[in-house]
């Protein structure tokens, strides 16, 4: 079975501060793909990386990075200088392979607040 | 490019009552699924297919039925909503199935309220 637990609900920061969003997941496959997606206000679901499991490397996108850990199946999202609007739920999420097809598996999702 | 459209936005049901949710992409994407997302459930995989003519269930399917008959189209469809089936439902696509995973385009979602 796959998991990937979101353990904070929801965090509170005031602008300009880091911030970091934890993600663990569970898997017995050894292809697998971590993803990051930001849900705003306003709804949609925007992509913001996808990391296969074979690339460790760590990845810096502006104000953005990942720490992508496999010996501690983690996954985790910094913002550095935080905005008010990085305010959004951000999803991390698990792909999964099945006779060829893939499906995602989500976390619960964490809240960021970011307040001016 | 429209890229990934669903029809209602919203839309309002009672308990029995049967629709449809619409859905559709223009970027010729093989992969077309449906999540419904609930408040602290994150998104959960109810159908989802690799290509016109195949589909398949995901975590959630009971109460859904779809179909693939087009490349462009994905509907899902509620037989006989439920209270339960109160939720925001996304469609999302992506270019294909396999171990080359691309990242999927989300739908700006349905939210639908069953009385």
């Amino acid at each position: 079975a796959q998991k990937v637990t979101q353990a904070q609900t929801e965090i509170s920061v005031v602008e300009k501060e880091d911030v970091t969003l934890d993600c663990v997941y569970e898997t017995r496959d050894t292809t697998y793909y971590l993803f990051w997606y930001k849900q705003p206000p306003s709804g949609e679901l925007v992509f913001l990386i996808r990391r296969n499991s074979f690339d460790e490397q760590n990845e810096i996108s502006g104000r953005y990075s990942w720490n992508f850990q496999k010996s501690t199946s983690s996954f985790n999202f910094t913002i550095t200088a935080s905005q008010v609007v990085d305010s959004a739920v951000y999803f991390c999420a698990l792909s999964e392979v099945q006779d060829g097809s893939e499906k995602l598996v989500f976390g619960k999702g964490t809240k960021l607040t970011v307040n001016p | 490019n429209a890229g990934v459209t669903q029809t209602p936005k919203f839309q309002v049901l009672k308990t029995g009552q049967s629709m449809t949710l619409q859905c559709a992409q223009d970027m010729n994407h093989e992969y077309m699924s449906w999540y419904r997302q609930d408040p602290g459930m994150g998104l959960r995989l109810i159908h989802y297919s690799v290509g016109a003519g195949i589909t398949d269930q995901g975590e959630v399917p009971n109460g859904y039925n779809v179909s693939r008959s087009t490349t462009e189209d994905f509907p899902l469809r509620l037989l006989s909503a439920a209270p339960s089936q109160t939720s925001v439902y996304f469609c999302a696509s992506s270019y294909s199935p396999g171990l080359i995973y691309n990242e999927q385009f989300f739908g700006p979602g349905t939210r639908l309220t069953v009385l």
